[in-house]
């Protein structure tokens, strides 16, 4: 693997629950960052937090960060079915120009 | 808005045909990215280009691989010898700052080797 893994693989929830994903990750990291695939699209950057901050939100978005244990989670709230979608985290490497992804989560949001 | 545009959208070819897909990335950006997803999984970091130079690359970024920028705008990745591995949707990425800056992707061209 490139860099991390993440889990589920896949998750489906009824609309209006909640969906959380994990990632692991290995190296050092300036920052991690979350972003969306629609099927056959490219990735759209959802939210970025530093390897300084522990958690940040944006809008239903909630993201943890834990440098210690190298994982990283991302809560989405209220899902709706537009949020079906692979998600996937990304390492930015300390002192390098290098951005892994993660395996992605395919998420199902069932109406 | 701003945005990466890759060209073409879908390219067939024949095993051992070179292949140059192209991208535009976003104008004030300094940094390129090329990244590989065969279908339905993971994205794949290929090489990283900065000021004229690659940066770093992957171990599947081998000899048969090499990128340009042959002018202000463009950014290309060559394959030279195509093999039936190489199918994928290829992502073109900028951004314009390194360590906290967002990439920016572009729709991808999808690579179908025959």
């Amino acid at each position: 693997s490139q860099q991390g893994e993440e889990d589920p693989q896949a998750l489906s929830i009824q609309e209006g629950e909640n969906a959380t994903m994990n990632c692991s990750y290995k190296t050092s990291i300036n920052n991690l960052q979350w972003y969306r695939q629609n099927s056959g699209r490219g990735l759209v950057h959802l939210i970025l937090i530093r390897s300084n901050e522990r958690e940040k939100h944006s809008g239903r978005l909630r993201v943890t960060l834990d440098t210690s244990k190298k994982s990283s989670s991302l809560l989405i709230t209220a899902s709706r079915a537009a949020d079906t979608a692979s998600y996937f985290c990304a390492t930015d490497e300390y002192n390098f120009n290098k951005f892994y992804f993660g395996s992605g989560t395919k998420l199902n949001v069932k109406p | 808005e701003p945005e990466v545009t890759q060209t073409p959208s879908h390219q067939v070819t024949q095993m051992g045909q070179e292949v140059i897909l192209r991208c535009v990335p976003i104008s004030n950006h300094l940094y390129f990215y090329w990244y590989r997803q065969i279908l339905g999984q993971k994205v794949e970091f290929l090489v990283s280009f900065y000021n004229n130079e690659i940066s770093e690359k992957s171990e599947i970024f081998d000899d048969q691989f090499s990128v340009e920028r042959p002018d202000g705008s463009n950014f290309t990745l060559k394959i030279r010898s195509t093999k039936l591995e190489d199918s994928a949707m290829y992502f073109c990425a900028s951004r314009a700052d390194l360590g906290t800056g967002e990439l920016f992707f572009g729709e991808g061209s999808r690579l179908t080797v025959l």
